[in-house]
């Protein structure tokens, strides 16, 4: 049973640039969250996504955007990088539905922006 | 902001008993304590979950106060593979795909041989 893939593992951009993240969520999962996580820090949630559109947001500037596809994978897509966009972006998944079910987690992307 | 508070890092013998402390004094009463760690550079990953009773699965056990104002995580048998950040969340019930972890630092035990 694969858990929850994000690619690419590794990342660097240079400032002003787009990058987008992708994640495919445990298999039977619906729902898929990314968060952030800067040097030292706890992961920051930024959005969540449900049968293909947002249903809540961190407190995140509009340069963070999401998709949601068919299958349930996501997309994270991030415009205008700056260096303080520089953070392990984790993937989670979950199941919509059933009551108080954990989430599960990526590996992460590691995004450096120079 | 994270609605608990925990030791910024501990440290434990090999072999011996692990017990990590949260604070979650303004808890509501419907609210489930929930523990994630994060082994370095890798994603979160669910340890355990619990409301009033304790609770024991095959990684840990979790103590929560009568009041349930505070509880403690017990690893029983402490490996170097235990080595990770440890994270402590109050989530509210219901709905599992709805409710996001509010992350705070978490506290950074080190195991030692």
């Amino acid at each position: 049973d694969a858990g929850v893939t994000q690619s690419p593992t590794h990342l660097i951009k240079t400032r002003g640039q787009q990058v987008t993240l992708r994640c495919s969520p445990k298999s039977g999962h619906d729902t898929v969250s990314w968060y952030q996580q800067a040097l030292g820090q706890g992961p920051q949630f930024i959005f969540q996504y449900y049968e293909e559109e947002e249903r809540q947001r961190g407190n995140f500037p509009d340069r963070f955007s999401g998709h949601q596809f068919p299958n349930y994978s996501s997309e994270l897509n991030v415009n205008a990088l700056l260096l303080g966009d520089s953070a392990l972006y984790l993937c989670a998944s979950s199941l919509t539905g059933h009551t108080n079910t954990e989430a599960f987690f990526g590996q992460g992307t590691r995004l450096t922006v120079v | 902001d994270a609605k608990t508070t925990q030791p910024p890092s501990m440290d434990c013998a090999e072999g011996r008993a692990a017990n990590l402390p949260c604070n979650h004094s303004t808890i509501s009463g419907n609210e489930y304590v929930y523990w994630y760690r994060q082994i370095h550079s890798q994603g979160p990953q669910y340890i355990i979950h619990g409301l009033k009773n304790n609770e024991t699965n095959e990684m840990a056990s979790l103590i929560i106060t009568e009041d349930r104002k505070s509880s403690t995580l017990i690893l029983p048998h402490a490996t170097l593979r235990d080595t990770a950040v440890y994270y402590c969340i109050v989530r509210a019930p219901g709905d599992g795909g709805y409710n996001k972890l509010i992350f705070g630092a978490g506290t950074r035990l080190a195991v030692h041989p």
